[in-house]
């Protein structure tokens, strides 16, 4: 069946440093990949959508890698703010839908 | 800036009551969707609607489930007899031409949160 998996646990970090996010997928051979993030109570809010022929996107702070061979994509958050402070979803197409993964719970300490 | 919203922000019902869940899409979009999340839990895809009809729906969307498009602006979820277990915030999302077929984004609302007492 398809799956995608983001990182149960929590990633608590300290004010500047980088976050890292993985999203590993399994049965899916997506042409894209996009990722939300979501605040408590909150819709999810596009961020960035990256292609299979890109290995890499970026958009001010924030870079999204996509490796279809590992079927992974890793989301990185330069020079990390509280205000970074939220659940990171990770999203493929599968059909007519974009079907999303649990959310990693991103926390920047200042 | 252009935005999805939906109404009510909150809504309590008795189980066995029907609802109405009200959603404004962004108005130059023709792909339709709504979403659901238990507490704690992830957006799970309900279904999704373009010209009119249904284009696709999960397992979650059974018969108790409808979605109506009954004029040019709004977009609607009804469940006949709510459950217990139907309490979650539910969002509506659209997306522009193409929809996720063209690579486009979706974008959502503000959560509808639903409590079935």
């Amino acid at each position: 069946s398809q799956k995608i998996e983001q990182n149960s646990e929590a990633l608590n970090i300290q004010e500047g440093k980088t976050a890292t996010l993985t999203c590993n997928y399994t049965n899916y051979s997506p042409a894209y990949l996009q990722w939300y993030r979501q605040d408590p109570g909150r819709g999810p809010v596009f961020l960035l959508l990256i292609r299979e022929n890109e290995k890499e996107k970026r958009k001010e702070r924030l870079k999204v890698t996509f490796d279809t061979t590992l079927k992974q994509s890793l989301f990185h958050i330069t020079a990390s703010q509280p205000a970074d402070s939220a659940t990171y979803l990770c999203a493929l197409v599968g059909g007519n839908k974009l079907v999303f993964g649990a959310g990693t719970i991103l926390r920047v300490k200042s | 800036e252009p935005e999805v919203t939906q109404t009510p922000s909150h809504q309590v019902t008795q189980m066995g009551q029907e609802v109405i869940l009200r959603c404004v899409p962004i108005s130059n979009h023709l792909y339709f969707y709504w979403y659901r999340q238990i507490l704690g839990q992830k957006v799970e895809f309900l279904v999704s609607f373009y010209n009119n009809e249904i284009s696709e729906k999960s397992e979650i969307f059974d018969d108790q489930f409808s979605v109506e498009r009954p004029d040019g602006s709004n977009f609607t979820l009804k469940i006949r007899s709510t459950k217990l277990e139907d309490s979650a915030m539910y969002f509506c999302a659209s997306s522009a031409l193409g929809g996720f077929l063209m690579n486009t984004e979706a974008f959502f609302g503000q959560g509808t949160r639903l409590t079935v007492v």
